[in-house]
């Protein structure tokens, strides 16, 4: 079954230091990419997204992500992260025609003033 | 608010209650979701509608019960729920399955007692 791997359950920086939030998903096949966000008490956003073409994808609020294909990665980042970035954020995954739709675990992102 | 509307925002039920949740969105697309959200668990799918018509039932239990009636509603009825059931259920909605997510409701908090 496919599945998707957040590596840090929680992240803690400093504003204006360097983010990246890592993830892995084990399916094989033809993939799309999702990154999703929550802030505290809001609903998920969607970041950023990946279908094909460019494996550097750019986002909103000066987010991008790398497809790796070969690691089966589609790692988060941004060069300077502020105070209102501190949210939850989620890696997802899907084939099939968005049939196996399939979220990581999460991961919580703290950024202290 | 994001486009896609749930009500209640918040449910308390007991264990032998029928309550329902609602999902309304007004963007237009075809496909709608129930997603379940626990505290330190993956984002969970539990049904997906595409025009309507149930496409994906991730093994939900059956005191789970979906109902699409039209594009741009969606309910979740429950009975007989565990306090295991306790989470953040969101709605979601898409136009078409293969594109991912695109938008999340703020979700319905429900505690089981």
């Amino acid at each position: 079954a496919q599945s998707v791997s957040q590596h840090n359950h929680h992240v803690i920086l400093s504003e204006a230091a360097s983010l990246e939030l890592g993830c892995n998903y084990s399916y094989g096949g033809t993939v799309n990419l999702f990154w999703y966000v929550q802030y505290p008490g809001q609903h998920l956003q969607l970041l950023l997204k990946y279908f094909s073409g460019d494996p550097l994808v750019k986002g909103i609020k000066g987010f991008e992500a790398e497809f790796i294909k070969s690691k089966f990665s589609f790692n988060l980042r941004k060069p300077s992260v502020q105070w209102s970035d501190t949210a939850e954020y989620f890696c997802a995954v899907t084939h099939n025609y968005g049939q196996n739709f399939v979220f990581g675990p999460g991961t919580r992102l703290s950024v202290l003033p | 608010e994001t486009g896609v509307t749930q009500t209640p925002r918040h449910l308390v039920m007991g264990m032998t209650n029928k309550k329902s949740l609602k999902c309304e969105q007004h963007l237009g697309h075809n496909a709608m979701y129930w997603y379940k959200q626990s505290a330190k668990k993956p984002l969970e799918l539990m049904f997906v509608y595409s025009l309507e018509e149930r496409v994906e039932n991730n093994s939900v239990p059956s005191r789970f019960s979906p109902e699409c009636p039209n594009s741009s509603h969606l309910f979740l009825h429950l009975h007989t729920l565990q306090p295991e059931d306790s989470a953040l259920y969101l709605c979601a909605s898409s136009q078409g399955t293969g594109a991912g997510v695109g938008t999340f409701g703020s979700g319905t908090r429900l505690t089981v007692v």
